[in-house]
């Protein structure tokens, strides 16, 4: 089984200052990890996401996310911010190849981009 | 087109009463999914086909079925609706399970 930690609930920014999300996953077998975000009232759309290769994984809207397999860790990354990037953001994990496998999510970090 | 769609977006209801949501999706994907997104916002998956197939089947209360009369389609029949099923519930589909997925725009279940 596996599990997704986003240690941050609530993250506020001023507009064009860089934001960070961590998230931490824990998984017994080699994980597919992906981050996406929820704009109010909106569906799920995918940001970015690492299946292997390059650790260092380049998203849509300016987003990076980089993958460390020895801290279990897959932060998101934006240089800077734009107000329109006020939204929900999850992380998630899928263990490849793992019985019944399914996209677990993170609790979700939500975004306040401030002016 | 829209890839993963999902009907009704808005479902207002009172308790006791039996409803449907329907999904289908126009990706050729062989898996879907459908999540129940409490209201702070926590994502957890309920149930997913692979061809047609129940594979995951998480625990959630028999009141909830759902149906996939093809790959393209998979409902959700909720029974006896409860206060606490109020929430947003998001269909998804993948191409293989546990890749990538694709989600609709949800349907928000308000039971009054």
């Amino acid at each position: 089984a596996q599990s997704v930690t986003q240690l941050d609930s609530q993250v506020p920014v001023f507009e064009e200052a860089p934001v960070e999300l961590r998230c931490n996953y824990s998984s017994s077998v080699s994980v597919y990890l992906f981050w996406y975000v929820q704009y109010p009232n909106q569906g799920l759309q995918l940001l970015l996401k690492y299946l292997s290769g390059s650790t260092l994984v380049k998203g849509i809207n300016g987003f990076e996310a980089e993958f460390n397999k020895s801290q279990t860790s897959f932060h998101l990354r934006k240089p800077s911010v734009h107000i329109s990037d006020t939204a929900e953001y999850f992380c998630a994990v899928s263990g490849i190849k793992a019985a019944g496998n399914k996209l677990t999510f993170g609790g979700g970090t939500r975004v306040l981009v401030k002016p | 087109d829209t890839a993963v769609s999902q009907t009704p977006k808005y479902l207002v209801t009172q308790m006791g009463n039996d409803k449907s949501i329907k999904c289908e999706q126009n990706l050729g994907h062989d898996t879907m999914y459908w999540y129940k997104q409490d209201s702070k916002k926590f994502l957890k998956i309920m149930f997913s086909y692979n061809n047609k197939e129940l594979i995951i089947n998480e625990t959630v209360p028999n009141r909830f079925s759902p149906k996939s009369p093809d790959k393209a389609h998979l409902n959700l029949h909720i029974n006896s609706l409860e206060l606490g099923d109020s929430a947003v519930y998001f269909c998804a589909s993948s191409h293989n399970l546990g890749t990538e997925a694709f989600f609709g725009q949800g349907t928000r279940l308000t039971v009054v």
